[in-house]
């Protein structure tokens, strides 16, 4: 696609809930990124592939959250028994070169998750 | 690990005035990335910096790489009111991830 696309833009889900966001990055692009974001901060990482490779994971706050991208494209970022601090806007970016090339990345509109 | 400065935090200037903002590292970076956010959108790239004392333009902004390597600078002439937003750095060291700042807000008044 033209851009980084994400899904749902908005989710409400309870306390105890599985989530997942998806993430639908530039077409071509080698690298996809996942970040998290709260109000007013800057993003914070979470996790990267190259292709369908999750070549680190570091940024994942608790084995709770998890990231796949079986076929090098598409990804999805699952959040299990979403707990009230796990609210806030989750953002997908990627870039058209290796992670370690000089390269710069570019983002979605995000994914804004609530829980109650 | 890795932190990023940014300063000022916040600024309002008067239309037509020029702007200057910062961003500084505790590492040495190979990258440099600004991005500007307007409420309720992603973060849009600005300017790309790969090589220290590098002097980057894209129409009214200006960014430089750090001759140390740990820092970077972002101007903006003749500012007008769609300025406004919330200006990111954001910087990495080869084999390591970017790293965001925790942003400068714009305000520009009429």
């Amino acid at each position: 696609g033209a851009g980084v696309s994400q899904s749902p833009r908005y989710k409400v889900t309870k306390r105890g809930q599985d989530v997942a966001l998806r993430c639908d990055p530039i077409s071509g692009h080698v690298s996809l990124y996942w970040y998290r974001q709260a109000l007013g901060q800057g993003p914070e990482f979470l996790t990267y592939f190259n292709y369908e490779a999750q070549q680190d994971k570091s940024g994942l706050p608790n084995d709770r959250f998890s990231a796949e991208r079986p076929e090098g494209s598409i990804s999805t970022l699952t959040i299990q028994r979403t707990e009230q601090r796990d609210s806030a806007m989750y953002r997908c970016a990627s870039s058209s070169l290796g992670h370690d090339s000089g390269n710069t990345i570019y983002f979605g509109e995000g994914s804004w998750l609530t829980v109650v | 690990g890795q932190q990023l400065n940014q300063s000022p935090q916040s600024m309002f200037i008067q239309e037509g005035e020029d702007v200057s903002m910062n961003c500084t590292s505790s590492s040495i970076f190979n990258t440099w990335l600004w991005y500007k956010q307007e409420p309720g959108e992603g973060p849009v790239l600005l300017i790309a910096l790969y090589k220290a004392g590098e002097l980057t333009s894209n129409g009214r902004l200006t960014a430089q790489f750090g001759i140390t390597r740990k820092d970077s600078f972002l101007n903006i002439s003749a500012s007008i009111p769609s300025d406004v937003g919330i200006y990111f750095c954001a910087g990495r060291s080869y084999g390591q991830n970017f790293v965001f700042g925790p942003g400068t807000r714009l305000s520009v008044l009429p």
